[in-house]
């Protein structure tokens, strides 16, 4: 089966401007979660969501937020880019909350802000 | 909010070697996975063991739940088990997965 798909891979903006990525989940997932991992701060949870729903989020600033569309598939956005928002950005799907070995990721977006 | 400690950081071993990485836990979980991130970043499952033991081919891994730690095994280490190993944990197993920072891990031919 196709596994988690995420897109772009690489993406280099400029400050002040906005980002959307994109998660595509393995079929039948209806849950997807993002991760923002750095070299400082490591692996950081910042938002969970099922059936279009946001369930959890992480303590990250209002400019990062997300949505999910009826097919499961999820975006996450950033606005107003600072330099420190340079990271890879991680999505996992699974079927629901704590499935038993149903946590994917995809192979990230690596975002560089200059 | 719940911590998890990885040790060691950082790991170095020549192929064939066994190995032992831990995972510490500040607070009882219902979730607690392992993963391997390539040098890709391609993060892969290895385990799901909120508790109890688990092998899967060269690798396992034990979760003692009640003292709050894991433990992932590698045996007879193979240049491609080079990474990072990360332990995530999920207190309220709502997919909201806390890690560690990682160990990683050098095999040497």
């Amino acid at each position: 089966k196709a596994g988690v798909t995420q897109t772009p891979r690489y993406l280099i903006k400029t400050r002040g401007q906005q980002v959307t990525l994109s998660c595509s989940p393995i079929s039948g997932h209806r849950s997807v979660s993002w991760y923002q991992q750095t070299p400082g701060q490591g692996l950081q949870f910042l938002f969970e969501y099922f059936s279009e729903t946001q369930r959890n989020k992480g303590n990250f600033p209002g400019r990062f937020s997300g949505r999910q569309f009826s097919n499961s598939r999820s975006e996450m956005n950033v606005s107003t880019l600072e330099l420190g928002d340079s990271a890879l950005y991680l999505c996992a799907s699974s079927i629901q909350q704590g499935a038993d070995g149903g946590y994917t990721f995809g192979s990230g977006t690596r975002l560089t802000v200059v | 909010g719940i911590q998890v400690e990885q040790s060691p950081p950082d790991l170095i071993l020549q192929e064939g070697a066994n190995s032992t990485l831990r995972c510490n836990f500040s607070d009882s979980v219902n979730n607690l996975q392992w993963f391997h991130q390539n040098p890709w970043g391609q993060l892969i499952n290895l385990f799901y063991i909120p508790s109890g033991t688990k092998q899967n081919g060269r690798l396992s891994a034990t979760t003692v739940a009640t003292e709050r730690y894991s433990l992932l095994y590698i045996s007879s280490s193979q240049t491609t088990d080079s990474g990072v190993y990360f332990c995530a944990v999920d207190r309220w197993n709502n997919n909201d997965m806390r890690f560690g920072a990682g160990t990683r891990l050098t095999v040497k031919p």
